[in-house]
């Protein structure tokens, strides 16, 4: 079976610009989440949706949102990017709302000059 | 912010030795999970013991929980230089939002 899959790989882009980063769980889950790893930390909890209703927010500004579609992939979006939203972005899906084992795709590696 | 952190910051052993890390936390919690990343990749859950559990294994693999403490330690043993990778400890709240929070993670080198 596959594995958790994000796009793009890699983004690179200029302050005050707009991303969306996308995300397909694994078939049969209906849970994700997204994570922010800043370079030499661990992640940070952004957001969690499962059955296409938000169900966690970590402590992002407004500027971060999401949403899930009824196939359960997701998009994260970034509005007027400032350089510190450089970070590696991780998905992670799992089958129910409760946090047991995530299975994390492979991250989106975004950089705002 | 993080949960927690983890101890040491860096390990560098030789490969057949064993490796523990540490891990504290601050909150009650519903389970302890531990992720290795390779080279800031994606993450890859390795092991979860839950709130009453003090012991789990998995392989090389042998976690230990101490909720008084609110500590967890991970051993590796028989490292190979696979293992070279950093390690996270992760929590999942006993109440409140459905998220992991993540430990600042160790980075472990084997030495072949």
């Amino acid at each position: 079976d596959a594995g958790v899959t994000q796009s793009p790989t890699h983004l690179i882009k200029t302050r005050g610009q707009h991303v969306t980063l996308r995300c397909s769980p694994i078939s049969g889950h209906k849970s994700v989440s997204w994570y922010q790893q800043v370079l030499g930390q661990g992640p940070q909890f952004i957001f969690q949706y499962y059955e296409k209703e938000e169900r966690g927010r970590g402590n992002f500004p407004d500027r971060f949102s999401a949403r899930q579609f009824p196939n359960y992939s997701s998009e994260l979006n970034v509005n007027a990017l400032l350089l510190g939203d450089s970070a590696l972005y991780l998905c992670a899906s799992s089958w129910g709302q409760r946090i047991d084992t995530q299975y994390f795709g492979p991250g989106t590696r975004l950089t705002v000059l | 912010s993080q949960q927690g952190e983890e101890d040491p910051q860096a390990l560098s052993i030789q490969e057949g030795e064993n490796a523990t890390m540490n891990c504290s936390y601050k909150t009650s919690i519903n389970n302890l999970q531990w992720y290795r990343q390779n080279s800031g990749r994606g993450l890859v859950h390795l092991i979860l013991i839950r709130s009453n559990e003090r012991e789990k294994h998995s392989g090389r693999l042998r976690v230990t929980l101490d909720t008084s403490k609110k500590s967890s330690s991970l051993l590796i043993t028989a490292s190979r230089a696979a293992d070279t990778a950093s390690y996270f400890c992760a929590t999942a709240p006993l109440l409140g939002n459905e998220k992991l929070t993540f430990g600042t993670g160790t980075r472990l080198t084997i030495i072949p």
